[in-house]
């Protein structure tokens, strides 16, 4: 299995302004993702993310407003930029391990204000 | 696009019932894995059905998917308090990623 660590396990910030989330995987892994998921709501994919590439985003998410790094194949980060409090929600970061099961962050819950 | 639905939305039970949630695909899948979240938690993954008519055991819980490979089942006999929390589907679509269906709410009454 892979643990991945992931902070801040939550925080509440002010509209206008960035949150940066950061996931540490216990060992290498080729593709990180990142999920938002409402409250009481399924996971919604952001984008995926892999190590030396830029990531690619599903409909609805843009770079511009969520900048994702990977800048080696233990590490990612996704920013979350001019927040507004339609951002609220917990960001899961999660990794697989060659197409079978996924290993899911304790996730970040986002209040924006 | 692709999707996974997933049925009921939630569904209450008396302790000790049985309980089963539904997924179907739009598009045939190549796999289907479960995961468990509990409340204020993250999914965790509980199992992967690959073949066509698979049906896995874990203890309480058996896991079935269709012959077609479109639709998958998860069964719970005799539910337990410890059972509460969201299940969900999610679809592999033969790429690197899956497709969560939207999750089962289960709430177990002592």
């Amino acid at each position: 299995s892979a643990v991945i660590s992931q902070k801040p396990s939550r925080d509440i910030c002010q509209r206008g302004t960035s949150l940066t989330i950061q996931c540490q995987v216990d060992s290498q892994v080729t593709m990180m993702f990142w999920y938002r998921q409402q409250p009481g709501q399924s996971l919604t994919l952001i984008a995926t993310a892999n190590q030396g590439s830029e990531a690619t985003y599903e409909s609805g998410f843009v770079i511009d407003k969520f900048p994702i790094s990977r800048p080696n194949l233990t590490f990612s980060t996704l920013t979350v930029s001019n927040m507004s409090p339609e951002d609220s929600s917990i960001y899961l970061c999660s990794t697989d391990r060659g197409n079978t099961e996924a290993f899911f962050g304790q996730g970040t819950r986002l209040t924006v204000v | 696009g692709q999707q996974v639905m997933q049925i009921p939305q939630y569904q209450h039970v008396q302790e000790g019932e049985d309980f089963t949630t539904y997924c179907n695909s739009s598009t045939t899948l190549s796999n289907i894995q479960w995961y468990k979240q509990r409340p204020g938690g993250h999914p965790v993954f509980l199992i992967q059905l690959v073949k066509s008519g698979e049906v896995k055991k874990q203890k309480r819980l058996t896991f079935q998917f269709g012959e077609a490979k479109k639709n998958s089942s998860l069964h719970i006999t005799a539910t337990q308090t410890t059972d509460v929390g969201t299940y969900f589907c999610a679809g592999g679509t033969g790429g690197f990623k899956t497709i969560f269906g939207a999750g089962t709410r289960l709430f177990v009454k002592a």
